[in-house]
């Protein structure tokens, strides 16, 4: 079974502080995909990144970076110099090549930044 | 490019009601799954359906059915509804079905059985 663990339920932040997002996973699966998306207050989900078992390059886009220990079974988010604009719910998700389709979600943390 | 959309938006029906919602893929994707988001919780795979199979189920009785069209879009039925079907249905499109593609949201169909 999958399984995918996001302990922290929120975090405040003030604007320009930086905030890492932790997700430790489980799965059984030799190849397996990890992903983050952000839903803001409107609902819609956001995809932001895509990596997979094979490749633990960490990776910067933008004031985003992800960073994947396959040792640990995680992948971790950072947002550097938060914006108010950064203010949502972000979840990790976790898909694996037995599990068709399937996007196993973390409970999601709320993050709040405030100027 | 037009991304995921759902219909409809907001819907409210009663306990023992049916319920189909729809879902059209961006254009290009040929995979559509559907996910339960309850308040406070994460997503929660219903079903993926790909090329008009149906390709992946998660763990929902037997009430809740989905269907892929010849141009891809898709519907979600739920029967003999249940308050606890109260949540945010989500519709998810990827290039191909499978578990490697990322999958693109759509705004959601706020369902509210009373």
């Amino acid at each position: 079974a999958q399984k995918v663990t996001q302990a922290q339920t929120e975090i405040s932040v003030v604007e320009k502080e930086d905030v890492t997002l932790d997700c430790v996973y489980e799965t059984r699966d030799t190849t397996y995909y990890l992903f983050w998306y952000k839903q803001p207050p409107s609902g819609e989900l956001v995809f932001l990144i895509r990596r997979n078992s094979f490749d633990e390059q960490n990776e910067i886009s933008g004031r985003y970076s992800w960073n994947f220990q396959k040792s640990t079974s995680s992948f971790n988010f950072t947002i550097t110099a938060s914006q108010v604009v950064d203010s949502a719910v972000y979840f990790c998700a976790l898909s694996g090549t037995d599990s068709w389709g399937k996007f196993q979600f973390g409970a999601g943390t709320q993050v709040v930044v405030t100027p | 490019d037009a991304g995921v959309t759902q219909s409809p938006t907001h819907l409210i029906k009663t306990r023992g009601q049916h319920v189909t919602l729809r879902c059209s893929p961006i254009s290009g994707h040929k995979s559509v799954s559907w996910y339960q988001q309850v308040l406070g919780q994460g997503p929660q795979f219903i079903f993926q359906y790909y090329e008009k199979e149906e390709r992946g189920r998660g763990n929902f009785p037997d009430r809740f059915s989905a269907r892929q069209f010849p141009n891809y879009s898709s519907e979600l039925n739920v029967n003999a509804l249940l308050l606890g079907d109260s949540a945010l249905y989500l519709c998810a499109s990827s290039l191909i079905g499978g578990s490697s593609y990322e999958q693109y949201f759509g705004p959601g169909t706020r369902l509210t059985v009373t």
